[in-house]
């Protein structure tokens, strides 16, 4: 089965700080990782992923993430945060070895950026 | 432009009562996905599809049925066999049975209230 829990029902942080999103996942084969956002009333927006390669991966709006397979986790950070980052946050997670070709998804966490 | 197009966003209906949910995509994806997303559970699958005349049971799927009868359309029934249909409802889509690891494409979500 394929699973994955974001801790943190709500991070918040000040605009211009580094913010991190964190997620773990387990799975019984390597991951297929994503981040999405979703702002209030709207469907989901892809921002990253990670299916092989380099463990940091870089997508949309300045952020990036880290697949750390020792620690099962797949945090989402960027730098500098903006008051405009303020929505939430899904991180989503296939094994690829496994029968369902769906992605699941953690519980989310709602990002709060104060001017 | 090339989108997915779910209606009504906002459905109101009276307890015992069936309603249906429409997501159209012209993407020209394969797989199509019906998600429920209730506070604080983040996302849960109910069906999804990855070829047209074939569909597989999610994680929720009692209550709820699904056809797919054309590539890009995908519509949910909420029936009266659901016993908390109120929630936000998400169609996606992606490519070719994730084979090349593509990501979700979201529509806008639909919100049904159980009066």
């Amino acid at each position: 089965a394929q699973s994955v829990a974001q801790p943190e029902d709500q991070v918040n942080v000040a605009e211009g700080n580094p913010l991190t999103v964190k997620c773990t996942y387990s799975v019984s084969g390597n991951p297929y990782l994503f981040w999405y956002v979703q702002y209030p009333n709207r469907g989901l927006q892809f921002l990253l992923k990670y299916i092989t390669g380099d463990n940091l991966v870089k997508g949309s709006y300045g952020f990036e993430a880290e697949f750390n397979k020792s620690q099962t986790s797949f945090h989402l950070k960027k730098p500098s945060a903006l008051v405009s980052d303020s929505a939430l946050y899904f991180c989503a997670v296939r094994d690829p070895s496994a029968g369902r070709r769906a992605l699941t998804f953690g519980s989310g966490t709602r990002l709060q950026v104060q001017p | 432009d090339g989108g997915i197009t779910q209606s009504p966003k906002y459905l109101f209906r009276k307890e015992g009562q069936n309603v249906t949910l429409s997501c159209e995509q012209n993407l020209n994806h394969d797989a199509m996905y019906w998600y429920r997303q209730d506070p604080g559970q983040g996302l849960r699958l109910i069906y999804y599809s990855q070829i047209v005349n074939d569909f597989q049971k999610g994680d929720i799927a009692e209550g709820y049925s699904v056809s797919r009868e054309k590539k890009e359309s995908f519509p949910l029934t909420v029936t009266s066999a659901q016993k908390n249909p109120t929630a936000f409802y998400l169609c996606a889509s992606s490519r070719e049975q994730f084979a090349n690891t593509g990501e979700l494409f979201f529509g806008e979500g639909s919100r049904l209230t159980v009066l």
